[in-house]
């Protein structure tokens, strides 16, 4: 069965750093778009960004444009997400979620449990 | 990109049915049939419930179905249960540079 486990949230500095993993099991993950989802605490979910199956193309929230980078490593079927100048808005639980299908517009068919990010000084 | 706008709660009784809106405008959820729906439970991750505005994946029941009018989707759920009982979010496609909009969430209460 599909398996999205994301690590490497916790405690930063307003201005650092952070990179979070999102190990994937149970499908072909090299086939399929994936993607960073948010919640800040008592909030609603907002897209943060999208990486195509092979890499080719990646895309960014307004929100985290220029400070958030998503990546992939197919051949260890996991997703990164690299966070710099983090702000205290990005403070959220983290989510990645694979793309139902190859196309930019296919939904959202699992999720992992997610990884809370606190950004606080 | 603003999000869509859904209402912050509705609620109703065990058998009864409810429909959730989400409007957004002729760049989102009107200028695409690409809208989606989740629920989510407290402290849970979502769940995929509705994709291509009206589709169901299997194995979710056919008491969630999806349509789209204009500018608006909705979600209804028929037969309400108490297990319905969550928050439920839209999504849709928004265009080749911002990709997807959710919407604000709704909580259902099942009274």
């Amino acid at each position: 069965q599909v398996q999205l486990v994301e690590s490497g949230g916790g405690v930063v500095q307003p201005g650092g750093s952070l990179r979070l993993s999102c190990a994937a099991s149970g499908f072909i993950f090299s086939s399929y778009g994936m993607h960073w989802v948010r919640q800040a605490p008592g909030k609603g979910l907002e897209w943060v960004a999208f990486i195509r199956y092979d890499g080719s193309n990646t895309y960014h929230a307004d929100s985290v444009q220029g400070r958030f980078t998503i990546s992939r490593d197919n051949p260890k079927n996991t997703l990164y997400v690299q966070m710099n100048s983090l702000r205290t808005e990005d403070t959220a639980v983290y989510y990645c979620a694979k793309a139902m299908g190859l196309s930019v517009y296919a939904p959202l068919d699992y999720w992992g449990q997610g990884t809370l990010v606190t950004v606080s000084s | 990109q603003s999000a869509l706008t859904q209402p912050r709660s509705v609620s109703g009784s065990p058998g009864q049915s409810v429909t959730i809106s989400c409007t957004g405008t002729s760049s989102d959820v009107g200028g695409y049939n690409y809208v989606s729906w989740y629920q989510q439970h407290p402290g849970k991750a979502p769940k995929f419930m509705i994709y291509d505005v009206s589709k169901r994946p299997s194995g979710v029941p056919d008491r969630f179905s999806g349509s789209k009018s204009g500018n608006t989707a909705s979600l209804t759920i028929s037969g309400l249960q108490a297990e319905d009982e969550a928050d439920y979010y839209c999504c849709s496609y928004a265009g080749s540079y911002t990709l997807g909009v959710f919407g604000g969430g709704t909580k259902l209460t099942v009274l």
